[in-house]
């Protein structure tokens, strides 16, 4: 199937610390979005970005997308103790829904 | 605007016995979708529906059943529960198939 993988499945960094995960995927996409679920909550939607974009910011968010390579990057900047929350990639692939990956989880230690 | 709304957010079901989960979403969007999500995994699609009166299964869709009457609901159903259903189930729906919105889930156990 179409699912996003994500890498790391965990991790652990120091507030104010810059945090990086990873989605790779199989196939071409229209667009890959990223979203956060904090524990015991829906997901939240992050930044999406489109198969002809190459990079997004939001905030403290950084999305790169490199479709020669079939990845794209979250990074967050400067962490705080409030970003733990797994984060999942979400890949639309021309379809009518999404394919989320596993998921990785980050915990910011204070 | 409550957005995505789960009813109930908590269940205990025995095996055999059937329940419906409602999903109700004030936004007029025309997609919603049903997703699973077991310990340590990520969202995996049950059934989704692209408006009013369709539905389409998803990646697991065998044990349950769905059906979207009025365009702001999307019902699931399971009609024999099996201790193999328990998890958290979370609803979403779009306006497009770009941004999901997400309810904030419901956690069944089936003993």
């Amino acid at each position: 199937s179409q699912q996003g993988e994500e890498d790391p499945q965990a991790l652990s960094i120091q507030e104010g610390e810059n945090a990086t995960m990873n989605c790779s995927y199989k196939t071409s996409i229209n667009n890959l979005q990223w979203y956060r679920q904090n524990s015991g909550r829906g997901l939240v939607h992050l930044i999406l970005i489109r198969s002809n974009e190459r990079e997004k910011h939001s905030g403290r968010l950084r999305v790169t997308l490199d479709t020669s390579k079939k990845s794209s990057s979250l990074l967050i900047t400067a962490s705080r103790a409030a970003d733990t929350a797994s984060y999942f990639c979400a890949i639309d692939n021309y379809g009518q829904n999404f394919v989320f990956g596993p998921g990785t989880r980050l915990s910011v230690l204070p | 605007n409550a957005g995505v709304t789960q009813t109930p957010k908590f269940r205990v079901l025995k095996t055999g016995q059937s329940m419906t989960l409602l999903c109700a979403q004030d936004m007029n969007h025309e997609y919603m979708y049903w997703y699973r999500q077991d310990p340590g995994m990520g969202l995996r699609l049950i059934h989704y529906s692209v408006g009013e009166g369709t539905t389409a299964k998803g990646e697991v869709p065998d044990g349950y059943n769905v059906s979207r009457l009025k365009k702001q609901n999307f019902l699931l159903g399971l009609e024999s529960a099996a201790p193999s259903q328990t998890s958290v189930y979370f609803c979403a729906s779009s306006p497009t198939t770009d941004t999901q919105y997400f309810g904030p889930g419901t956690r069944l156990t089936v003993l």
